[in-house]
């Protein structure tokens, strides 16, 4: 079973660049989740989507936007990239409709803007 | 609406003490919390959960969390703390299996030899 993966591992942008982040789910699951985690600080969520549409967003402005294909893997794009959007960008996978649908992390893209 | 409070960003334990991190929660629906542990440069794994039924909830790597309604809290604990528990420990919550976690700030747990 493949877990959750991830690419690229890190990523330097200046400000106003545009950048799209890559996610593949774990074998099985259907739905993808994106967080935002600063230095020092938790996770926090910016959207899910399941079966190709965004399902839930968290506070974060429409210059995030997101994608999920048919084979459930996952982009992260976005744009007009600001000093504050520098982040650990993780993405969790997840099975609706099994009985629990915990949330399978993955190891993260590092991004810098300067 | 869903919050976490984790009280102490630094923690520090002897090798071999208890290891004790706290965790409250604000849920206006019953709730499903999590622990999730961090390494440095890595991703998220799940220590444990509480779902539904029994309150004292075991985990991986030897640790356990309880369920306390009445105090709103989820702290987790492990009995003998070891050198590779050094890591950051995030407490989460979300109202639903497949809902967005809301995580509360970590703590850092260092274990002194």
């Amino acid at each position: 079973e493949t877990g959750v993966t991830q690419s690229p591992t890190h990523l330097i942008k200046t400000r106003g660049q545009q950048v799209t982040l890559r996610c593949s789910s774990q074998s099985g699951h259907n739905t993808v989740s994106w967080y935002q985690q600063a230095l020092g600080q938790g996770p926090q969520f910016i959207f899910q989507y399941y079966r190709e549409e965004e399902n839930g967003r968290g506070n974060f402005p429409p210059r995030f936007s997101g994608l999920q294909f048919p084979n459930y893997s996952s982009e992260l794009n976005v744009n007009a990239l600001e000093l504050d959007d520098s982040a650990l960008y993780l993405c969790a996978s997840s099975l609706v409709g099994s009985s629990y649908n915990e949330q399978f992390f993955g190891p993260g893209t590092r991004l810098t803007v300067l | 609406a869903q919050s976490v409070t984790q009280l102490g960003s630094h923690v520090s334990v002897s090798e071999g003490a208890l290891v004790l991190l706290r965790c409250n929660y604000s849920s206006s629906v019953p709730p499903y919390l999590f622990w999730y542990v961090q390494y440095p440069n890595q991703g998220l794994q799940l220590l444990l959960k509480y779902t539904t039924g029994a309150t004292l909830v075991k985990g991986i790597n030897g640790f356990e969390a309880e369920f306390k309604k009445s105090e709103t809290s989820f702290h987790l604990t492990k009995p003998s703390a070891h050198m590779s528990d050094a890591a950051e420990y995030f407490c989460a919550v979300s109202a639903f299996g497949n809902e967005k976690l809301t995580f509360g700030t970590g703590t850092r747990l260092t274990i002194i030899p």
